[in-house]
């Protein structure tokens, strides 16, 4: 069964400096992967999805990941953090084979000081 | 508008009530799932729906069912709610794009 690790369930960065959220997956075939964000009280929105195309996938607000498969990572970057990047952010992945479902990592919160 | 539609938006319930959470999608969905979300657990499968009349668990089925009639809702029934089943929970529908599309979400409280 597929699964996703997320490092860190905290992360802080200052206004500017590079956002960089870590994602690891265990999947036993080349697997789909996605970043979604949530805002508080909110519900999840989109960032990015990987889908065996371009190994680099850029996403809305600047963000983008990059597809590792020899690290089994699919992390998330962002140049410059800005105050309104500050969210809660997950990390999930589905096979998309017999319709397997989305599986989700615990998430990662994101803290932009000024 | 498309989406996903989630109804009520807030709930309290006593302790051994019953209580349905509704989705709805009128973007002709086959797939169709619920989720739970809880502080430092990330989103957990409930159950899922690979079309009507088509249902599966989850990782966290106990104390919910599910149906699936139409193509447009799949309905979280709680039989008997339990204060463990505090949560917000979430629907989504997938599409052919690879998308997933979320509700807005139910908060609910069970005292």
């Amino acid at each position: 069964a597929q699964s996703v690790t997320q490092l860190g369930s905290h992360v802080s960065v200052s206004e500017g400096a590079l956002v960089l959220l870590r994602c690891n997956y265990s999947s036993s075939v080349p697997p789909y992967l996605f970043w979604y964000v949530q805002y508080p009280n909110q519900g999840l929105q989109l960032l990015l999805k990987y889908t065996s195309a371009a190994t680099l996938v850029k996403g809305i607000n600047g963000f983008e990941a990059e597809f590792k498969k020899s690290e089994t990572s699919f992390h998330l970057t962002k140049p410059s953090a800005h105050m309104s990047d500050a969210a809660e952010y997950f990390c999930a992945v589905s096979l998309f084979s017999g319709n397997t479902p989305l599986v989700f990592g615990k998430g990662t919160r994101l803290s932009v000081i000024a | 508008n498309a989406g996903v539609t989630q109804t009520p938006k807030f709930q309290v319930l006593k302790t051994g009530q019953s209580m349905t959470l509704q989705c709805a999608q009128d973007m002709n969905h086959e797939y169709m799932s619920w989720y739970r979300q809880d502080p430092g657990m990330g989103l957990r499968l409930i159950h899922y729906s690979v079309g009507a009349g088509i249902t599966d668990q989850g990782e966290v089925p106990n104390g919910y069912n599910v149906s699936r009639s139409t193509t447009e809702d799949f309905p979280l029934r709680l039989l008997s709610a339990a204060p463990s089943q505090t949560s917000v929970y979430f629907c989504a529908s997938l599409g052919s794009n690879y998308g997933y599309t979320f509700g807005s979400g139910t908060r609910l409280t069970v005292v």
